[in-house]
């Protein structure tokens, strides 16, 4: 079966710091692999994804990830983070018609 | 205008009761989920359906029932709630699987306190 390992449940960091959110994922199929946000009160929004194709992935607010076949791996990385990245973070992994999500990474950004 | 709204956002009620959440989007899509978060487990899925006579048990779906009344509209019922089955509970909308339409969007939550 799929699965997905967020490695790190809580990252905080400095702002302008950069930060890597560690995603791992287990599948014996192809996959689509996505990264959502959680800001407090909120659903999940959509930063971004890999469905094919180059495996360097950008998405919104300066994030982005790299897919690494080998190791299964969906790091997601801001090479500088603001106040306003402090949110919760989910990885997730799509095959077929069904979905998994990791546990989540809490980021929090201080001054 | 929201794409994808739920009703109640908050919700308290008593172990026994029947509750029903409710899910209705503008996107068009055909695909819709139902999931429940709880802390330190992320969002786990509890059902979908990819149209109107088509409807899935997810990862956990004991205790809860779905049904889905028309295109746009997804409702989720605990026909008789238990405290465990407190939780943050989200609606989901995407397009079809292969035509680049594999997002899910994500209602703002129902928060769901059994007593």
């Amino acid at each position: 079966a799929q699965s997905v390992t967020q490695l790190d449940s809580q990252v905080p960091v400095f702002e302008e710091a950069p930060v890597e959110l560690r995603c791992n994922y287990s599948s014996s199929v192809s996959v689509y692999l996505f990264w959502y946000v959680q800001y407090p009160n909120q659903g999940l929004q959509l930063l971004l994804k890999y469905l094919s194709g180059s495996t360097l992935v950008k998405g919104i607010n300066g994030f982005e990830a790299e897919f690494n076949k080998s190791q299964t791996s969906f790091h997601l990385r801001k090479p500088s983070v603001h106040i306003s990245d402090t949110a919760e973070y989910f990885c997730a992994v799509s095959w077929n018609n069904d979905m998994r999500f990791g546990a989540g990474t809490r980021l929090t950004v201080k001054p | 205008d929201a794409d994808v709204t739920q009703t109640p956002r908050n919700r308290i009620t008593k172990t026994g009761k029947r509750i029903m959440l409710e899910c209705s989007q503008t996107k068009g899509h055909d695909r819709m989920y139902w999931y429940r978060q709880d802390p330190g487990l992320g969002l786990r899925l509890i059902y979908y359906s990819f149209d109107v006579k088509d409807i899935n048990k997810g990862e956990i779906s004991d205790g809860y029932s779905v049904s889905r009344q028309a295109q746009a509209k997804f409702s989720l019922s605990l026909e008789s709630a238990i405290p465990n089955q407190t939780a943050l509970y989200f609606c989901a909308t995407s397009g079809v699987r292969g035509k680049g339409q594999e997002t899910q969007y994500f209602g703002p939550g129902t928060r769901l306190l059994v007593l």
